[in-house]
Formats: C-alpha cells, structure tokens, sequence
C-alpha cells in the first residue's frame, strides 16, 4: 500500500485556478474511479470535497472540480479565496478492500 | 448533520493496549478508522461493513487491531494491542460513504505511545 503521489506545495492569487495532482498506479487511482479529496484546515478534521472522481457532496462550492487521466486525478480550486487556503488530501480505493492516500499538498493563497 | 465523536485515546507504553470508542449518527453505513501522526498525512487504518462481519485492515495494524461495531449502540471501536511508538497519531473515527470515500469524521482522538 504505496502512498500517493502530491506535490508538496500549490499556490495561486486571489480569483485565480490551481490544480493539484495526485499520481497512483493502476492498482489504485488509474484501476478505479473510486478517488476522493479532503480539505483540512490546521488543528481541524478533515472533509471531504470530491469523491468517486468528479462528485461534489452537498454544501461544496462547485469551484472544487475532480478529474482523472489514467493514474493521475486531479483537482481543480476556480475562483481562489482566501479560505481555500488549506492542506488537501486525496484518498484512492486500492483493491483488496484496501485504501490509501497521498501525502498531502499546502495550498497557498498569495 | 452527522456527529460523530471519539473517546478513548491517552498515553500508553509501547506494547500495552488501548480501546477506542466512537459514537455517530446515521450508524448504517460501512465504518472506518483513519489516523494522521503528528505532522504527517492520512493513513487509512481498518474498515468494517455494515453487519460488522467484512473487516479490513492496512497491512502496518493488521494482526495487532480489531475493528468491531455494535449497531444497537451506534458504536464502533478499536481495539489496539502491542502498541509500537510509530503508532502514535492522532485517530479519526469516519463514516464512509461507499468505496473509501469518508464523508463524516469525528474531531479525534490522540494516542501517544511512549518509548
């Protein structure tokens, strides 16, 4: 169960778009559409953001936006505000009644 | 809104025992334990299925945790034995909404595991 693959650090002004990426293998994210993102603020739990890829639970601003290209998902902030400045997490189903996630991505609102 | 709240964490020796409870709302789904070590990323720790019979660990707990529920309490526990100080996190109790995808999470629960 290798985590998943983040890059350490986003950023991106006010109004702007960012995208983070998450690579997996096609054990895990390329294998199924089963990959989910998790915002989290310091010292708060996680929530969940997107999940089976592209779905937005209730109450999620739709400037969160997922989507996946063979191993690698991604998801995308439109419209950058000063609260989407957070960790992000993305999880993967990875066989085997097995999940895992990615190390995690500091997203930066400059 | 779902609730969910853990108890049971605390500071342990390493090879001792803790139990942790969580008590949520809307119980029929797929439970799970999810763990983040001090600075550190999301491990995702064991699952069990609606009737408590499917469990599934990560490959790290497997053979010292059991994961179990007991839907007339809408309790799920997990029960840690020979605790090892790489086990030091802290544990999230967390409802999933289908395929590893947790959609409600407890505040958590800290364990410490001294050396």
């Amino acid at each position: 169960q290798s985590a998943l693959t983040q890059p350490p650090s986003a950023s991106g002004s006010p109004g702007q778009s960012v995208t983070i990426s998450c690579t997996g293998t096609s054990s895990d994210v390329g294998g199924y559409n089963y990959v989910s993102w998790y915002q989290q603020y310091p010292g708060k739990a996680p929530k969940l953001m997107i999940y089976e890829v592209t779905e937005r639970p209730s109450g999620v601003p739709d400037r969160f936006s997922g989507s996946k290209s063979g191993n690698t998902a991604s998801l995308t902030v439109s419209g950058l505000q000063a609260e989407d400045e957070a960790d992000y997490y993305c999880g993967s189903f990875a066989g085997n009644s097995n999940a895992v996630f990615g190390g995690g991505t500091k997203l930066t609102v400059l | 809104e779902v609730q969910v709240v853990e108890s049971g964490g605390g500071l342990v020796q390493r090879g001792g025992s803790l139990r942790l409870s969580c008590v949520a709302s809307g119980f029929t789904y797929w439970m799970g334990w999810v763990r983040q070590a001090p600075g550190k990323g999301l491990e995702w720790v064991a699952s069990v299925g609606q009737d408590g019979r499917e469990k599934y660990y990560a490959d790290s707990v497997k053979g010292r945790f059991a994961i179990s529920r007991d839907n007339a309490k809408n309790s799920l526990y997990l029960q840690m034995n020979s605790l090892r100080a790489e086990d030091t996190a802290v544990y999230y109790c967390v409802r999933d909404r289908g395929f590893y995808s947790f959609e409600s999470w407890g505040q958590g629960t800290l364990v410490a595991v001294s050396s």
